[in-house]
């Protein structure tokens, strides 16, 4: 069965630095473009970074140069490391599989990132 | 990289068609064909519907259906069911990247 497990989530201090984790099972991490997405408490989706087969890496202006998307093949996950936190972080972090087009096909359950002192 | 805009709300009785914009630029929706539908129950990943304007992924059913014209896409759901109640997110491909529409919720009433 394709699953995707996010973990990492929790409360951290403004200006503090969390990993998400996000363990796939039924594919291989490395042969697929992946994403992640976040949606603000009571709000829409954001999209947030992509890292595609080749090891090509985008990210949307809101986090870019403050978080960084990557593999680890052995382990068939892909993380987001997030530096420099802000209140306006504060979300559920969902990762998902990206299909041939972009679109998202497989979405994990989401973990809760609260940025907060 | 601004969002795509949708309208807040729509709302429809059993039975009904609806059918919710997503208006973007010619840097996303009118420049590309690689515009996608997500469903998104309270609590709920959200849940891909419409791909490549007017694709379904197998088990979706056809009641929903995607169109596109010129800046505007569109999402139209036939015979509506109390469990289509839901927000729905339109999301395109834009130059490297992705942008999603804010968010429309659906009533079924």
């Amino acid at each position: 069965e394709v699953q995707l497990v996010e973990s990492g989530g929790g409360l951290i201090q403004p200006g503090g630095s969390l990993r998400l984790s996000c363990a796939a099972s039924g594919f291989t991490v490395s042969s697929n473009y992946m994403s992640w997405v976040r949606q603000a408490p009571g709000k829409g989706l954001e999209w947030v970074s992509v890292i595609y087969s080749g090891g090509s890496t985008y990210y949307a202006d809101s986090v870019k140069g403050r978080f960084t998307i990557s593999r680890d093949n052995s382990k068939n996950t892909l993380y987001l490391q997030m530096n420099s936190l802000r209140a306006e972080d504060t979300a559920v972090y969902y990762c998902a599989r990206l299909g041939i087009a972009g679109q998202l096909v497989v979405w994990g359950q989401g973990t809760l990132v609260t940025v907060s002192s | 990289q601004s969002a795509l805009t949708q309208p807040a709300s729509v709302s429809g009785s059993p039975g009904q068609s609806i059918t919710i914009s997503c208006t973007g630029t010619s840097s996303d929706v009118g420049g590309y064909n690689y515009v996608s539908w997500y469903q998104q129950h309270p609590g709920k990943a959200p849940k891909l519907m419409i791909y490549d304007v007017s694709n379904r992924p197998s088990g979706v059913s056809n009641r929903f259906s995607g169109s596109k014209s010129g800046n505007t896409a569109s999402l139209t759901i036939s015979g509506l069911q109390a469990e289509d109640e839901a927000d729905y997110y339109c999301s395109s491909y834009t130059s490297s990247s992705r942008v999603f529409g804010g968010g429309t919720k659906l009533t079924v009433l």
